[in-house]
């Protein structure tokens, strides 16, 4: 079935340094890959998507890149800031109006970022 | 904008009740709904994909006679985890979609369920 593969599960780096997530997904008809970011107890939030016909966005410190070929996209997060702790997940899935949006999601990232 | 609520927000039931849980979204029309559940320090596992008028989408080993989605408007979608047990206790999250062109899902807040 679909699957979601992501690593690390945990993330440990100096504030300023750089952090990068990595997802693979099984299904190669997904089109929509969003990034989510749950601090303890909250909701996720939505912090950037990409879809299947742009290779890379980017978003002031936040950049998502896409390779279809190998069915894995990453989360780059640059200049780190301690505020930027929290369990990150990475989903596949279908958008379209003939899809139902529904979204697999990885396993999570804790990422602690030390001051 | 995109905001969802979900109420309540924690529940205490004994066990053998019926717990409901509403997920609205509040400055959108949410053609798709879905529930997930989450357990402590894990990822969302789907349960159900509901859309507006009509019957939810189950995900494999969800029994849909226990939870039961209901999605009667294009903004209020409700679980209710009948008879209740302590193993059914959890992070209940719903999330909100437009759909179509815009497959981004807005995520409610929560609700923690005990069951005692």
């Amino acid at each position: 079935g679909e699957n979601v593969e992501q690593h690390p599960s945990t993330l440990s780096v100096q504030e300023g340094d750089s952090a990068v997530i990595k997802c693979t997904y099984s299904d190669s008809a997904s089109n929509y890959f969003p990034w989510y970011k749950q601090e303890l107890g909250k909701r996720p939030q939505l912090i950037i998507d990409i879809r299947s016909n742009v290779g890379e966005k980017k978003d002031q410190r936040i950049a998502v890149t896409l390779n279809k070929t190998a069915k894995h996209f990453s989360l780059h997060i640059t200049e780190t800031q301690p505020e930027d702790s929290a369990v990150y997940f990475c989903a596949a899935g279908l958008g379209g109006s003939s899809n139902t949006g529904k979204l697999i999601f990885g396993q999570g990232t804790t990422l602690q970022v030390k001051p | 904008g995109a905001v969802v609520s979900q109420h309540p927000s924690w529940v205490i039931c004994k066990s053998g009740t019926s717990v409901k849980i509403e997920c609205r979204s509040l400055d959108f029309q949410a053609t798709t709904m879905f529930w997930y559940r989450q357990f402590p320090k894990q990822s969302l596992m789907l349960m159900a994909t509901s859309n507006e008028g009509s019957k939810a989408t189950y995900e494999q080993g969800v029994e849909k006679d226990k939870f039961l989605i209901n999605h009667a408007s294009l903004t209020l979608s409700t679980l209710t985890v009948t008879s209740a047990h302590p193993e059914d206790s959890s992070f209940y999250i719903c999330s909100a979609s437009q759909g179509g062109r815009s497959p981004t899902q807005y995520f409610g807040p929560g609700t923690r369920l005990l069951v005692l």
